[in-house]
């Protein structure tokens, strides 16, 4: 099955600055990689994604860039504010024909510092 | 519109009693997912259900743990005999069809003491 692994576990960046998560797949078949964001006690949200068929996805201060031959994946959020201070988790899927649930990193604790 | 929504938010259960969760999909989304969020990671997949027919359950940790979804909607989530293992943070996601856009509930927390 699909094993995806995160790093870095903990990420410190000062307000304004940009934060960058990674995370690598094993699954070549997989295609769908949503990034998730889950503050203390609530529920996951998703925040973006990117299928396979696209190498970077923007959406505001959040992009998402796929390399597929290196399979791996990352999160880029630029210009950092408190309220992105939250766990993010990486995820992939897709290779199940559809019939799958996605399988998480173990996630990320982002810490913006004032 | 309505998100995802579960009950109870809070379970405490002793070891050996069954506990029943419910999940309450996004109006109109085909795919439902159950997750098992234990603490300081991330979220595992129990099983999906695609309407009514349940397509994959290889996530089931054990034949203790069984889930339904007679008429397509709501799913329920039962744990027979529960043990201290099976403290978790349950989560159900649904999406409009298959693994795509998955939305999440706020999830079940279950103690078992």
């Amino acid at each position: 099955g699909e094993n995806v692994e995160q790093h870095p576990s903990t990420l410190s960046v000062q307000e304004g600055d940009s934060a960058v998560i990674k995370c690598t797949y094993s699954d070549s078949a997989s295609n769908y990689f949503p990034w998730y964001k889950q503050e203390l006690g609530k529920r996951p949200q998703l925040i973006i994604d990117i299928r396979s068929n696209v190498g970077e996805k923007k959406d505001q201060r959040i992009a998402v860039t796929l390399n597929k031959t290196a399979k791996h994946f990352s999160l880029h959020i630029t210009e950092t504010q408190p309220e992105d201070s939250a766990v993010y988790f990486c995820a992939g899927a897709g290779s199940g024909g559809g019939a799958d649930g996605l399988t998480f990193g173990k996630g990320t604790h982002l810490i913006i510092q004032p | 519109g309505a998100g995802v929504s579960q009950s109870p938010r809070y379970k405490v259960a002793k070891r050996g009693q069954d506990v029943a969760l419910r999940c309450d999909p996004i109006s109109g989304h085909v795919s439902l997912f159950w997750y098992q969020q234990a603490l300081g990671q991330g979220p595992e997949f129990l099983t999906y259900f695609q309407n009514e027919a349940q397509l994959d359950k290889s996530g089931l940790p054990s034949d203790r743990f069984f889930a339904e979804r007679p008429e397509g909607s709501v799913s329920t989530l039962k744990i027979q005999r529960t043990q201290q293992e099976d403290s978790a943070v349950y989560l159900c996601a649904s999406s409009l069809s298959t693994v795509y856009e998955q939305y999440f509930g706020p999830g079940t927390r279950l103690t078992v003491t």
